[in-house]
This record gives structure tokens, sequence and C-alpha cells, in this order.
């Protein structure tokens, strides 16, 4: 699976957007990228996923680039419990690929009141 | 709904003695995993199931470590013997499918401490 690179923390004020940025340059055409977050002591909690086109939760939206080098995760309001590692990761489409899940070092978001 | 649910969520043992942990996934999900994550580090996958059957267990470290799933739902980890080495918080995922288009749903899994 491509390899991701995200900057290793960034602060949001509380109610502004949240734009996490990731670089996947290396990423194949059959690959997803997927967003999870893990709060300190919880699971890895999934927000989106997307192929090429840009996608929108209730949680978040996906932009990714023309190009599928890189994608942003946007929080439209951020509050204080969006505080988390947010990990961007490339996913196979192809069954099994969960098992090779990279997490790697992520985004220390926190926001701040 | 009910998200994945592990239990239990802590557990304290002493080396060389035996442990089970149990994962109860999202009802319908028919893939479930097992990984571990030791601290500040990433994922270890440890084991795949897609129903009762396990087509992948090439991530267990040791044959100390063993899984089953039974009725298609709840899947028991076990380790035999645990090491101080094992000490790990250890996670169950569930998906609809195997695909990679399915996300996984992660429990918040539980912290095995071996003194």
């Amino acid at each position: 699976d491509a390899k991701t690179t995200q900057p290793p923390s960034m602060d949001c004020a509380e109610g502004r957007a949240a734009n996490l940025p990731c670089n996947h340059s290396t990423i194949s055409g059959n690959e997803y990228v997927y967003w999870y977050r893990q709060i300190h002591s919880q699971g890895p909690q999934y927000i989106i996923h997307g192929l090429k086109n840009n996608e929108t939760n209730e949680m978040a939206s996906l932009i990714i680039t023309e190009d599928r080098k890189s994608s942003t995760l946007i929080l439209p309001h951020a509050t204080l419990r969006d505080t988390a590692v947010y990990y961007c990761i490339v996913r196979s489409i192809s069954s099994g690929s969960a098992r090779q899940l990279t997490f790697g070092s992520g985004t220390q978001l926190t926001v701040l009141p | 709904g009910a998200g994945v649910s592990q239990s239990p969520s802590n557990k304290v043992t002493e080396k060389g003695k035996d442990v089970e942990l149990r994962c109860d996934p999202i009802s319908g999900h028919t893939a479930l995993y097992w990984y571990r994550q030791s601290l500040g580090q990433g994922l270890e996958f440890l084991i795949y199931f897609q129903g009762n059957s396990a087509p992948d267990k090439s991530g267990l470290p040791s044959d100390r470590f063993s899984a089953e799933r039974t009725g298609g739902s709840v899947s028991t980890l076990t380790i035999q013997r645990t090491q101080q080495e094992d000490s790990a918080v250890y996670l169950c995922a569930s998906t609809p499918t195997p695909a990679g288009n399915s996300p996984l749903h992660f429990g918040n899994g539980t912290r095995l401490t071996v003194t």
C-alpha cells in the first residue's frame, strides 16, 4: 500500500473549520484514501473514505486532488471533542487488504477553546 | 446502533497465565480482524476471519496465540503462557465485507498488561 505523509500536529480554534492535509503521491488507481481518528484510550474511529471524487458525510468532508496525490480532511466546525490523532491511510480495493492496514504517525489535532 | 464491543477493557495477568479476549462484532458483519497496538506504535495485524474460518492467520506472533469465531459472530483471542512482551492493546474490528472499500469499525480494545 502507498505511504502517506501528514504534518505531526495542528491547532484549530473551536468552531472553526479544521483542514488536515495528507500527501499520498505514490497512490495507485485501485487504492482508496481512508481517514480514521484515535482519541486516547479508544480504538480508531472511521471518519470517511473516497476513491476519486470528493465525499461528505455527517462527520467530515474529503477533498481529493484531481491527480489523487493528496487529499484534505475537513471538519467544518471543530469542537473540543475533535481533539485526536488523525490518520490518513491508503488501502487497496482488493479483499484482505485490511491485513496491510498501516496507520503511521498521523496528525495530532488540538482544538483550542 | 451498537458498535464493536470488546471485553474486558483492561486485563492484568501474571506471566505464564492464559488469557482470553472477547470481541462482539457489529451484527451482520462477516469479516472480523484482530490487531494489537503497542504503546506509541501503529497497528500490527494478527488474524482475519471471514465467517467462522480464518483465511489469514499469518500475523499471529507465535503458537501461544490462537483465535476462533463461532456462529459468524463472537470471536475469542487466546494467549497461552503470557509473556511480558505480550503487553499491548488488542483491537478487534469488523466490516460488512472484506473488500477494500468496506470501512473497518474498531472496538475500544482490551489493554493487556502482563506482570
